[in-house]
């Protein structure tokens, strides 16, 4: 188990452009989860995928903001024309049924900084 | 009205005492509770989980859950500075992602 891990861990950007993050979630985990949050917020969810199915999104997900796991494993989240409101941390979680009933195992995220 | 409440804090304890979380939730269906713990700077943690009424104990931290209150609680016995950290509640509010509250700040003082 090498837990869930993010990349990049820190993305500087200009306003306009675009970015994508990857996540790759604990191997034997079927759910994954993207959150974003700020500085004395919690996290706030912004979509969800069991396998490779997308089957929740936030209403904070804009149409700027598109989210794939294309074979059930890894997912990228890209948010496209980056605004300074999109400056956050971005957190992955993976999850499956088992001893906490989908309490959620976090990456160590990735800071974007939209300039 | 927000769907996981916490008080912001900061919450102030000396070490070794007792520290008492509060969280209260907007969803009477909701099944599944969770608190997770976060150092400045890092990823949220999970401590522990909560599905049933009553308490759940685990080393030094115990859960309380009442459902009829909507009310969801974290203690932590003998605080350590160790333990000063931001502690979120998460609950699973009818569909399948968890939502959080903004999360209490303890600070343990030695």
């Amino acid at each position: 188990d090498t837990g869930v891990s993010q990349n990049p861990r820190h993305k500087i950007t200009k306003r306009g452009q675009n970015v994508t993050f990857r996540c790759d979630p604990i191997s034997e985990h079927n759910r994954l989860y993207w959150y974003r949050q700020t500085l004395g917020q919690g996290p706030e969810f912004l979509t969800y995928f069991q396998n490779e199915a997308q089957l929740e999104k936030s209403r904070l997900l804009s149409d700027r903001f598109s989210a794939e796991r294309p074979k059930g494993s890894f997912s990228t989240l890209e948010i496209q024309r980056t605004e300074q409101g999109d400056s956050a941390m971005y957190l992955c979680a993976s999850s499956s049924p088992g001893r906490n009933n989908y309490g959620y195992t976090f990456g160590s995220g990735t800071r974007l900084t939209v300039v | 009205q927000k769907e996981v409440e916490q008080n912001s804090g900061p919450l102030s304890v000396p070490e070794g005492a007792i520290a008492s979380l509060n969280c209260t939730y907007s969803d009477r269906v909701s099944q599944s509770f969770f608190w997770y713990r976060q150092y400045s700077g890092k990823s949220p943690e999970l401590i522990m989980s909560i599905y049933s009424n009553g308490d759940k104990e685990d080393g030094r931290f115990t859960a309380q859950l009442n459902k009829a209150s909507q009310y969801v609680s974290l203690l932590i016995r003998d605080s350590q500075p160790s333990d000063s950290a931001t502690y979120l509640c998460a609950v699973k509010l009818g569909g399948t992602a968890l939502i959080f509250g903004k999360g209490t700040t303890l600070s343990v003082s030695s």
